[in-house]
């Protein structure tokens, strides 16, 4: 069975730093899914990012950034110039490659808080 | 679209009565979940579908019944609430994966907060 890691329960930095989220993750597969999601205070479960295994370079949305180490099975996620409003818990999830299989397994989170 | 939508948002249960938890989306997706989340550890998979009338286990089944007799609504069943069902539930729902294909974003509900005393 895949299991997911987020070793940071809480991390806090000032707005406008650079803050790197850990995760890493354990399968036998060798074509997968990996995603972050973002959960602010309402709960609303918001994807920030994803990436497929096979892809070798690294996905980016904006502000927010992966290093991707396969071999390692570490899937960071990197946070520029950040803001009040990406105070949130994070959550790292990974999704077998199986076709029809759609199941995600997440970590258990880190509580981020960007500070004013 | 409303997307995924739960009712209701809040609910408390005495140890021992049912209750359905409400599921329905309108993007036509084939693939519907519902994972509970309790503190400390991330969300964990209950039961999912792939289609109307298909339904299977996740990964924390016991206690929990769902069917699946149309594509838009997904309800999730508890047949006799005990404490440790206190958490919050997530319904999901994604297009269903073809051959080759590559997954697509899961969009989930905002979630009901159930309290089992």
């Amino acid at each position: 069975a895949q299991t997911v890691t987020q070793s940071q329960p809480e991390m806090s930095v000032q707005e406008a730093e650079t803050v790197t989220l850990s995760c890493t993750y354990d399968t036998s597969e060798s074509n997968y899914y990996l995603f972050w999601y973002k959960q602010p205070p309402s709960r609303q479960m918001i994807l920030v990012i994803r990436q497929e295994a096979y892809k070798q370079q690294n996905a980016t949305e904006n502000r927010f950034s992966v290093n991707f180490q396969k071999a390692a099975k570490s899937f960071s996620l990197k946070i520029s110039d950040s803001q009040l409003g990406d105070t949130a818990m994070y959550f790292c999830a990974f999704m077998t490659g199986i076709q029809g299989a759609q199941k995600l397994v997440f970590g258990q989170g880190t509580r981020l808080t960007i500070n004013p | 679209n409303a997307g995924v939508t739960q009712t209701p948002k809040f609910q408390v249960l005495k140890t021992g009565q049912s209750m359905t938890l409400q599921c329905a989306q309108d993007m036509n997706h084939e693939y519907m979940s519902w994972y509970r989340q309790d503190p400390g550890m991330g969300l964990r998979l209950i039961h999912y579908s792939v289609g109307a009338g298909i339904t299977d286990q996740g990964e924390v089944p016991n206690g929990y019944n769902v069917s699946r007799s149309t594509t838009e609504d997904f309800p999730l069943r508890l047949l006799s609430a005990a404490p440790s069902q206190t958490s919050v539930y997530f319904c999901a729902s994604t297009t269903q994966r073809g051959a080759g294909g590559r997954a697509d974003t899961q969009y989930f509900g905002p979630g009901t907060r159930l309290t089992v005393l």
